[in-house]
């Protein structure tokens, strides 16, 4: 069972351009988080995900962030007009509709670098 | 109010030895879970061990043992006769309210552990 996938790996962009990070969850998983790391920092809940529904989007920042799950595909968090502000590591979870004791599975991270 | 404290920015350790990870945190609710996670330097977030608020004994898991003291809000992590492979990031998560699949995590700043030879 293949584990939670982040694509790209990297990312860099330049001041203005738009991100697209893409995370695909672990099969049979249909919750799906964002958290964003800052440098030297701990994990920040940003959004979290349900398939074609958001259900707590209370971390994201007001403008320029999104995200969706569609029901078919990946889910997808956007960031459009980066400013350098925005490099971080992006990390994608998922979790299975039941309880689970290992809580959230995460993804290895998008690290975004914005010049 | 910070809902997840760790006190502790870095921590040393010799191989072999125990190291003991300081983590406190702050809820109302009477149903939570804690979690740690190890991030080394690669970047990924590999969880090592869950406690619930209910749970009567402490939960290990290999070598990680968590020190859940609920009254003073505390969940150390304990990692025993460490190894250098152990050298890394080590964070504190709380999910507050019952279990559910979809709640959210708080982490802490974490405790960057390094190991020696």
């Amino acid at each position: 069972n293949a584990g939670v996938m982040q694509n790209p790996r990297h990312l860099v962009r330049r001041r203005g351009q738009e991100a697209r990070l893409r995370c695909s969850p672990m099969k049979g998983h249909s919750h799906v988080y964002w958290y964003r790391q800052l440098p030297e920092e701990g994990l920040k809940f940003m959004v979290y995900l349900q398939k074609e529904n958001i259900i707590d989007e209370s971390g994201m920042p007001k403008e320029r962030f999104s995200a969706e799950f569609p029901k078919e595909g990946p889910s997808i968090l956007r960031i459009q007009q980066v400013v350098r502000g925005d490099s971080a590591a992006y990390f994608c979870a998922s979790s299975p509709p039941e309880r689970t004791k290992n809580g959230q599975y995460f993804g290895p991270g998008t690290r975004l670098l914005v010049l | 109010a910070q809902k997840i404290t760790q006190t502790q920015p870095g921590m040393f350790v010799q191989e072999k030895e125990a190291v003991t990870l300081d983590c406190t945190y702050d809820t109302s609710d009477q149903s939570y879970g804690l979690f740690w996670y190890k991030q080394p330097s690669s970047g990924e977030m590999i969880f090592l061990i869950y406690q619930g608020s209910y749970d009567e004994q402490n939960a290990t898991e290999g070598r990680y043992s968590l020190n859940f003291q609920k009254a003073r809000k505390s969940a150390n992590l304990v990692i025993s006769a460490s190894q250098l492979g152990d050298s890394a990031m080590y964070f504190c998560a709380m999910r507050e309210g019952p279990w559910a699949s979809g709640s959210r995590l708080t982490f802490g700043e974490g405790t960057q552990l390094t190991v020696n030879p």
